[in-house]
């Protein structure tokens, strides 16, 4: 099983400022399936972006993912109002598909 | 549009049954692999359940390996979870999501699952 680790815990920013999102796996990623998710309180996850670095439908470009193997990150260029919330990386393409622990996005 | 409802949540007794279901509309059904998972109360997001477009493959998380069982009927466009010997560490919101693959690339809002005496 991939143990994925996200860091920081939470990430105390202002709006327009720049977002880096860290996720380290416990050994390599297969084919780079890394996706990352956004979940804001009392909604499902949106997927973000998959395969490490694709960004999903209707996903603005602000949102962008980086890396390879074990080492992936989440940027968000400048943080809008809405940008404030929870976000998981997970691992899928092998069984169990895992999820890291989470990065909070919060408001300086 | 893609939709995705859930159903079937509710509180239950430990060692109890429930089945979820999850009736989607949108997309070709039975072309899509389908997964749940679940988010206990405060916590992150843990896969339970996979199956694929036919049936004929279904995975499970060790943590519900011969207790929880997916299945679907594609002629009703719904996907289940029956899940037995609950415990209480088996409380959480459970999503079911539209898979491409083995990506989840939708979900539905949840169907909260309190397992308590």
């Amino acid at each position: 099983e991939i143990v994925l680790t996200q860091s920081p815990g939470t990430l105390s920013l202002s709006p327009g400022e720049r977002a880096t999102l860290s996720c380290r796996a416990s050994q390599s990623v297969s084919n780079n399936y890394l996706a990352w998710y956004q979940q804001k309180p009392g909604q499902a996850p949106r997927l973000l972006i998959y395969d490490a670095s694709s960004r999903a439908t209707g996903i603005p470009d602000r949102f962008s993912g980086s890396g390879s193997g074990t080492d992936f990150t989440l940027t968000i260029s400048r943080l809008e109002p809405g940008d404030f919330a929870l976000y998981y990386c997970q691992a899928y393409g092998v069984s169990p598909r895992t999820f890291g622990q989470g990065t909070k996005v919060e408001i300086k | 549009e893609v939709q995705l409802l859930e159903s079937g949540g509710g509180l239950v007794q430990p060692g109890g049954s429930l089945r979820l279901s999850c009736a989607a509309s949108g997309f070709i059904f039975s072309n899509s692999g389908m997964s749940w998972v679940r988010q206990a109360p405060g916590k992150g997001l843990q896969w339970v359940s996979g199956i694929s477009g036919s049936g004929g493959n279904t995975y499970h998380a060790d943590s519900v390996k011969g207790r929880f069982t997916i299945s679907r009927d594609n002629s009703k466009n719904t996907v289940y979870l029956q899940m037995n010997s609950l415990r209480a560490e088996d409380t959480a919101v459970y999503y079911c999501a539209r898979d491409s693959g083995w990506l989840s690339v939708f979900w539905g809002q949840g169907t909260p699952v309190t397992v308590s005496s």
